[in-house]
């Protein structure tokens, strides 16, 4: 059973950069099959899907915060990460990695639902 | 972008009763939605995809319906670890997922 497992400094300074890690375990992020994804949570916006990244490196982003936020992998240690750059305050959440199975497919994309999550980590957003 | 409402925000249910939770979609999402069980203090659970499959482990007390823009989960029986939070997710309007503001369920 794939188990994730989120990891990163929980205070950061308002205009700085943001950077998480998901360590995933019982399963690869390098095979074909699952998106490996970052959504947050907070009281103000609920719940908000942030981007996902596919082992062939391909990424996408929500648009509203697509200019701020890039997603890597580092394939060798089955661990993807979140940056997120210029925080402000509103981008205090709970940040959590998830994995996608993207099992519905059009011509042009695949998307699906979130079928493993972390934990989830706090973020705060303070000078 | 696809705005997923979930009403009642908050639903009184006793145990042993039946909870019926409603999702609508501001545009049809087909059946491309999906059901979440969050609880105090832990991350969301997947319950229900495709509207209507359960996930790997999910009780049969569990069940979806709909398509097009609305949507129901239907928990029969309530049992006690059953009162949580429970959030809808649209997949089907890329390139953005969203998700429903949550219902959440009480002890009546």
């Amino acid at each position: 059973q794939v188990q994730l497992q989120e990891s990163g400094r929980g205070l950061v300074k308002p205009s700085q950069t943001l950077s998480l890690t998901c360590t995933v375990s019982g399963g690869s992020i390098s095979g074909a099959g699952y998106y490996w994804s970052w959504i947050r949570q907070s009281p103000g916006k609920g719940l908000e899907w942030i981007g996902y990244i596919y082992y062939t490196e391909t990424t996408y982003y929500n648009p509203s915060l697509q200019s701020r936020v890039s997603i890597s992998q580092d394939t060798s240690k089955n661990q993807f990460s979140l940056k997120m750059r210029s925080v402000t305050d509103a981008d205090t959440a709970v940040y959590y990695c998830a994995r996608e199975d993207p099992s519905y497919c059009t011509s042009s994309s695949c998307q699906g639902w979130f079928d493993s999550w972390g934990q989830g980590i706090l973020v705060t957003v303070s000078s | 972008e696809t705005v997923m409402t979930q009403s009642p925000d908050t639903l009184s249910v006793s145990p042993g009763d039946r909870a019926t939770l409603s999702c609508r979609a501001s545009q049809s999402v087909t059946t491309n939605v999906a059901w979440y069980q969050q609880r105090p203090g832990q991350a969301p659970r997947l319950l229900i995809y495709s509207a209507s499959t359960r996930a790997t482990g999910i009780p049969a007390r569990f069940s979806g319906s709909g398509s097009g823009t609305e949507f129901t989960l239907t928990i029969s029986s309530l049992q006690s670890e059953d009162f949580a939070v429970y959030y809808c997710q649209q997949y089907n309007n890329w390139p953005l997922y969203t998700f429903g503001q949550g219902t959440k369920l009480d002890i009546k």
